[in-house]
């Protein structure tokens, strides 16, 4: 059911940028990229969501292909408190549903 | 303040046993969701109301029954439970008409452990 691709799992040194992408080739074009990440032990939370314009906000940023097929999230600066499961999500307004894939788990090295 | 709470967050039981998870959140939301995450971590959805309305039931179990009183509680209550229902049960809200551009807000989980 997932509509993106993501990598297993990716390496980052701290304090350096990790760039997280996500294939979604099969997007319509009502359809917006979500990214979550689930901390250890915890539940999923909200970090960052586009429709067809790059996004800023003060957790990450959010580059969107021109075609829309694939997307990436950027963290600028990787922290050990980054250590999570980055979660790409396509949803359709009007669906209610989030289909989570098996995300990137992101393994930061101090 | 809590925005999603779950309880109980720890739940061991014994097989064919019933038991309930309850789930409250004051973030004002209309949509409430149920998802299951099993051992691998895949993250399913269960149930989704809306305005206490059920619009997503998943292929899952009628051992699974959800029910919500109103709006802010959404609770879930398993009937005859079985070994492969151990995992962690999520509750996650959002509003409708925004939740393409705020998403879900999701409780911190109940680990349910049926032996």
């Amino acid at each position: 059911d997932a509509k993106t691709t993501q990598p297993n799992s990716m390496e980052s040194n701290e304090e350096e940028p990790v760039h997280l992408p996500c294939n979604h080739s099969t997007i319509s074009g009502t359809d917006y990229i979500h990214w979550y990440r689930q901390l250890p032990s915890q539940g999923p939370e909200y970090v960052i969501h586009g429709l067809t314009s790059n996004v800023n906000n003060r957790m990450a940023s959010l580059a969107i292909a021109e075609d829309r097929k694939s997307s990436t999230l950027i963290l600028h600066r990787a922290t050990l408190r980054d250590a999570a499961v980055y979660y790409c999500i396509l949803y359709t307004p009007g669906t209610y549903k989030y289909i989570f894939g098996t995300g990137t788990r992101l393994k930061v090295l101090a | 303040d809590t925005a999603v709470s779950q309880t109980p967050k720890y739940l061991v039981t014994q097989m064919g046993n019933d038991k309930s998870i309850k789930c409250e959140q004051n973030l004002g939301h209309d949509t409430m969701y149920w998802y299951k995450q099993d051992s691998k971590k895949f993250l399913k959805i269960m149930f989704s109301y809306n305005n206490k309305e059920l619009i997503i039931n998943e292929t899952v179990p009628n051992r699974f029954s959800p029910k919500s009183p109103d709006k802010a509680h959404l609770n879930l209550h398993i009937n005859s439970l079985e070994l492969g229902d151990s995992a962690v049960y999520f509750c996650a809200s959002s509003q409708q008409d925004r939740g393409h551009k705020i998403g879900q807000f999701f409780g911190p989980g109940t680990r349910l452990t049926v032996l």
